[in-house]
């Protein structure tokens, strides 16, 4: 089993669609929590972390479970920009990260 | 936010060169930076943790001697990709962590296709 999981997808929506991501971890010592956004090719780019009483940034939330360890994102009002690979980032206390291998999100027209 | 600059972006080699890829914090300092490779449709596999001042750490499989990591300053971390092979072809990335919220800043990445 891997120690970070995730749907890889693809979903696709139409634009103004809500969607979910879910991620599952396995580590119990894990510590924080990220969801990073990769372009085709290009770097991974942070999102937003994600606190256990959840958090939201614009059209974007993200909630934590730690007693089911998942994570989730959700998106809503999908415009065509959030087409990207949405990557799960869970680390330990020791600072090590692990990622889950993207979920992948096309928005059309 | 803070930048980490990588370089070169895009390089072709043939088997057997060595590659150096650098990576560096432009405006602040990295004790501490990663590294990672990432196979297409993939997710980034960490290869090493390097650590300013002395030896990296390397992740299970993977070979101290064919990717070597110096991190002799708290802004450049350097991976060479020693006698590379076409097995080798993929997208390195860097990244160094900073205080919260912010996680981790990547570079660029490299594409490293050996031919």
């Amino acid at each position: 089993r891997k120690e970070v999981e995730q749907d890889p997808g693809p979903f696709n929506v139409p634009e103004g669609a809500t969607v979910a991501f879910n991620c599952t971890y396995s580590n119990s010592a894990s510590q924080s929590f990220f969801w990073y956004r990769q372009d085709c090719r290009k770097e991974p780019k942070l999102l937003m972390s994600v606190y256990s009483s959840g958090n939201e940034d614009g059209r974007f939330t993200a909630q934590l479970n730690r007693a089911s360890q998942y994570i989730s994102l959700l998106i809503r009002d999908s415009k065509l920009s959030d087409s990207a690979t949405y990557l799960c980032v869970v680390n330990t206390n020791a600072g090590k990260s692990t990622f889950g291998d993207g979920t992948t999100l096309t928005v059309k027209p | 936010g803070a930048v980490v600059s990588q370089h070169p972006s895009r390089v072709i080699c043939k088997s057997g060169t060595s590659v150096k890829i650098e990576c560096r914090s432009l405006d602040f300092q990295a004790t501490t930076m990663f590294w990672y490779r990432q196979f297409p449709k993939k997710s980034l596999m960490l290869m090493a943790t390097s650590n300013e001042g002395s030896k990296a750490t390397y992740e299970q499989g993977v070979e101290k001697d064919k990717f070597l990591i110096n991190h002799a300053s708290l802004t450049l971390s350097t991976l060479t990709v020693t006698s590379a092979h076409p097995e080798d072809s993929s997208f390195y990335i860097c990244s160094a962590k900073q205080a919260a919220p912010y996680g981790y800043t990547f570079g660029s990445g490299t594409r490293l296709t050996v031919v």
